[in-house]
Parts: C-alpha cells; structure tokens; sequence
C-alpha cells in the first residue's frame, strides 16, 4: 500500500517556540493532504485541510494563524505550531489523499510542549 | 464485557473468543464507511471498508456489518489474538464532497491471554 511519512516523529520544545511537522507521500502524488490532532484516549480530530497550490482549509475552531499549513509540493504539507504553549501537546496525525475515498495515514508525531 | 472510560469505551475478550466492536455514525447519507486499528503511538491503520449499497463485508479474520436503518457499524473479528489489542475506529466518508472522514469515538480492544 501506499506510505505516507511524518518527521519529526517525537518533538520535545519550550513554550513559546515554533514547530514545523513533515507530512510527506513517498509513493504517489496528493494534491490534497489533512491534519489531524489526538489527544490521549480520544479519537482523532481534523484540523485542517492541506490544498496543493491554494490556502488551507481550516476546522471550525482551529486557528489559521495558530497553525500554520504549507502545501509546498505534491508530495509534502508542513504544519507550524506556531508560539506553542503546553496545551497543545497531542499527537498530531497527517493523512494524504490518494483517490476519491483513500486516505493514507501518516504515523504521527507526538508534541510536547514544557 | 464492555465498559466505558473516561473518553473511551472498553472491550475485553478472551484470547481466541471472537470480538464484536460497535459503532454509531452520524450521517445518513454517508455512503463509504471504514474501519481503522491504531496501536498505541502509531497512526490509523485500515482494516477494511464497507460502502452503502452493502450490508456486509468480509475480509481475513475480519468482518463489517453495516446497519444503514440504524445507522451502525459493527467490526467483528474472529479467533481473537493478543496482536488485535488496540483502539479500533470506525470513519465516515463525509458527503459534502471535500473527502473529509468523521472519525467515530474509538473502541479500547484489550486480548487477555
């Protein structure tokens, strides 16, 4: 099957910084990619919506400028986590699109914020 | 049997016994339904999917009953082994046409030996 891979696969960072989350498609080509955030022993929630060439579309709720999405590629979307803070510890999960109802996901990356 | 945690619901079978995890969607119209295992740190895995047009669907060890009157889904999985524990997850196929899953609630599948 397809393989979709995220870097960094764990991230320990200061409040206040920014961290920048790898979504990539190694085998195919995804115009469209979502993000999604897990917190423990919840489902997964979708954050945003990842356009090649276009702006994001965001969740109601989600922050655009809080979380920043860069399609950059056919094959990569980045998530900034921009000024982090300590709530937005979680575990956050990409996923690319490879047809009308296939999504490939990503392992996840798990973010804490001290 | 089943109970129910603080976020998420817990299913605990024996090994071997065959294991039956429900789930509830929320659109009617949704016409493509699937179901993920996530292991613990992992991301979603697919196990099999099922569309509309279909009440059952089969795979290795792994069945999916689709009850659109209900709207339920029910992942079942035979012979149960210590490999199966994980969270299961059923997903919907949204239908305002922008591919979007809606993840169900999550079910806590633990084996005990």
């Amino acid at each position: 099957g397809a393989v979709v891979s995220q870097h960094p696969s764990r991230v320990i960072c200061k409040s206040g910084t920014s961290v920048k989350i790898e979504c990539r498609s190694l085998d195919f080509q995804a115009t469209t990619m979502f993000w999604y955030r897990q917190f423990p022993k919840q489902s997964l929630m979708l954050m945003a919506t990842s356009n090649e060439g276009s702006k994001a579309t965001y969740e109601q709720g989600v922050e655009k400028d809080k979380f920043l999405i860069n399609h950059a590629s056919l094959t990569l979307s980045t998530l900034t986590v921009t000024s982090a803070h300590p709530e937005d510890s979680s575990f956050y999960i990409c996923s690319a699109l490879a047809g009308p109802e296939t999504q490939y996901f990503g392992p996840g990356t798990r973010l804490l914020v001290l | 049997g089943e109970s129910v945690g603080l976020h998420l619901p817990t299913l605990s079978v024996q090994e071997g016994d065959n294991s039956i995890i429900n789930c509830a969607y929320s659109n009617s119209a949704s016409d493509y339904f699937i179901w993920y295992k996530q292991e613990s740190g992992k991301g979603p895995q697919f196990i099999i999917d099922i569309r509309s047009n279909m009440d059952k669907r089969q795979g290795q060890r792994v069945t999916v009953l689709l009850n659109k009157t209900v709207k339920h889904l029910s992942l079942q999985i035979a012979a149960t082994q210590p490999g199966d524990s994980a969270v299961y997850f059923c997903a919907e196929l949204g239908t305002s046409g922008t591919y979007k899953y809606i993840f169900g609630t999550g079910t806590r599948l633990k084996v005990l030996a």
